[in-house]
């Protein structure tokens, strides 16, 4: 079992749509849990963080996150074609375990 | 302006050849780490080190090493590089105790590729 669990896609959604991202993590000792976008061949830039039990909005993104579950999720809501890209999952347990999801491709369609 | 930087951005060598990819922070962080990525697999760390002179192997550490003399730079060395060292190339920093604990920044990548 991989330690982040994350659909490959690519999730196709219309400009305008919330656009849905899940992960699964298995370390029960993770901390926080960071969501980061890359774009492609261009390096990981965090877009948000989360750290308790619930829902945390940032402009037009939401994090949830459930750690009963071992899940957590990003929402984006009036998804922008600007938001095409990949959006790893990244649960931080230690500086000694970093982990990354392989990451959701995300197409908004204009 | 913050940031962690990499050189070189873009490399073809050949089989054997040692090169290096340097890594600097300008934010003090103790933390650097490297990472390849490669299609399909995602981000894999290679090396991390918690601060001067303190380094430890990753998950995919065969084939690389590194050295962290100074707290600011954190190079990524192949002794001889192969085919299979083909890949996009992350150096990344952090804090560790602040409030944002964990949040990784990221250099602009190194692309190398092996012949």
């Amino acid at each position: 079992q991989k330690e982040v669990e994350q659909n490959s896609g690519p999730l196709s959604v219309p400009e305008g749509a919330i656009a849905s991202l899940n992960c699964t993590y298995s370390d029960r000792g993770s901390q926080s849990f960071f969501w980061y976008r890359q774009y492609s061949g261009k390096s990981p830039e965090l877009i948000m963080s989360i750290y308790s039990n619930g829902d945390k909005e940032d402009g037009r993104f939401t994090a949830q996150l459930n750690k009963a579950s071992q899940y957590v999720s990003l929402l984006i809501r009036d998804s922008q074609p600007s938001d095409s890209a990949t959006y790893l999952c990244a649960p931080y347990h230690n500086f000694n375990k970093f982990y990354f999801g392989s990451g959701t491709k995300l197409n908004v369609k204009p | 302006e913050a940031q962690v930087t990499q050189n070189p951005r873009y490399l073809i060598t050949v089989t054997g050849k040692k090169l290096t990819v340097t890594c600097s922070q300008n934010m003090n962080h103790e933390y650097m780490s490297w990472y390849r990525q490669d299609p399909g697999l995602g981000l894999r760390q290679i090396y991390y080190s918690m601060n001067v002179e303190v380094t430890d192997k990753g998950d995919v550490p065969e084939g690389y090493k590194v050295s962290r003399k100074e707290k600011r730079n954190f190079p990524l060395i192949l002794e001889s590089p192969s085919p299979n060292q083909t890949s996009l190339y992350f150096c990344a920093s952090s804090e560790p105790g602040t409030p944002n604990t964990g949040e990784l920044f990221f250099g602009e990548g190194s692309r190398l590729t092996v012949l």
